[in-house]
């Protein structure tokens, strides 16, 4: 069975450039996530969606995040502008559905802003 | 809010010797709770959950919820090198917004021959 999938793998930008970061989640799994792994830190959920739509985004900056599920499968995480604190891991991840289901991680996008 | 409380790292030990991670959480509802291991540059994987009052065991890991003190403490009786790691322990509260996911900080554990 395969992975979450999720691109670029690695990205460097300049602050206030923005970046885009896509995620496949595995086949069938109806929530999807995006948490933010800073250096040192324990993984830290930007948003969450069942399907297409958001079940809970208290945690997303959204002055400069913003995160879409348009068809209830892939999902995008954009950054516009970015700032150097936003140098971190952006990890995308998917469960079956809301309960006490297994969450499984991708690899992750490693964003670094210069 | 939910909270989730680990030991400072980093926990270093030779090979073979006792693990104990302590895990200790704040959460008003009932809750899943998990342990995550995440090696250098992987992602966080999934090493064992539980629910209430339930152990649970996982490649010679063992956590035993007690929900008097609010923990769920990971144990290993004897180390390898491939256990070097950095341990999450997470809690799931079934009435937050979509059951979101809490981590703690994490715990680096470096296993030295």
């Amino acid at each position: 069975e395969a992975g979450v999938a999720q691109s670029p793998r690695y990205k460097i930008i300049e602050k206030r450039q923005s970046v885009a970061f896509w995620c496949n989640p595995i086949s069938g799994h109806a929530t999807l996530y995006w948490y933010q792994q800073i250096l040192g830190q324990g993984p830290k959920l930007l948003i969450q969606f069942q399907n297409n739509g958001v079940v809970d985004d208290s945690q997303l900056p959204k002055d400069r995040f913003s995160a879409e599920r348009l068809k209830g499968v892939d999902s995008t995480l954009k950054i516009q502008p970015a700032k150097l604190e936003d140098s971190a891991v952006y990890l995308c991840a998917s469960s079956l559905g809301i309960s006490g289901n297994t969450i499984y991680f991708g690899e992750g996008s490693w964003l670094t802003v210069v | 809010g939910d909270s989730v409380t680990q030991t400072e790292g980093p926990v270093t030990l030779p090979e073979r010797a006792a693990l104990t991670l302590n895990c200790t959480y704040q959460s008003s509802y009932s809750t899943f709770l998990f342990w995550y291991v995440q090696y250098l540059n992987k992602e966080p994987e999934l090493l064992l959950k539980s629910s209430e009052n339930q152990e649970t065991d996982s490649r010679g890991f063992q956590a035993s919820p007690i929900k008097s003190d609010s923990s769920f403490h990971l144990e290993k009786p004897s180390v390898q090198l491939s256990d070097s790691a950095v341990y999450y322990c997470a809690l799931r509260d079934f009435k937050a917004a979509g059951n979101k996911l809490t981590f703690g900080g994490g715990t680096r554990v470096l296993v030295k021959p």
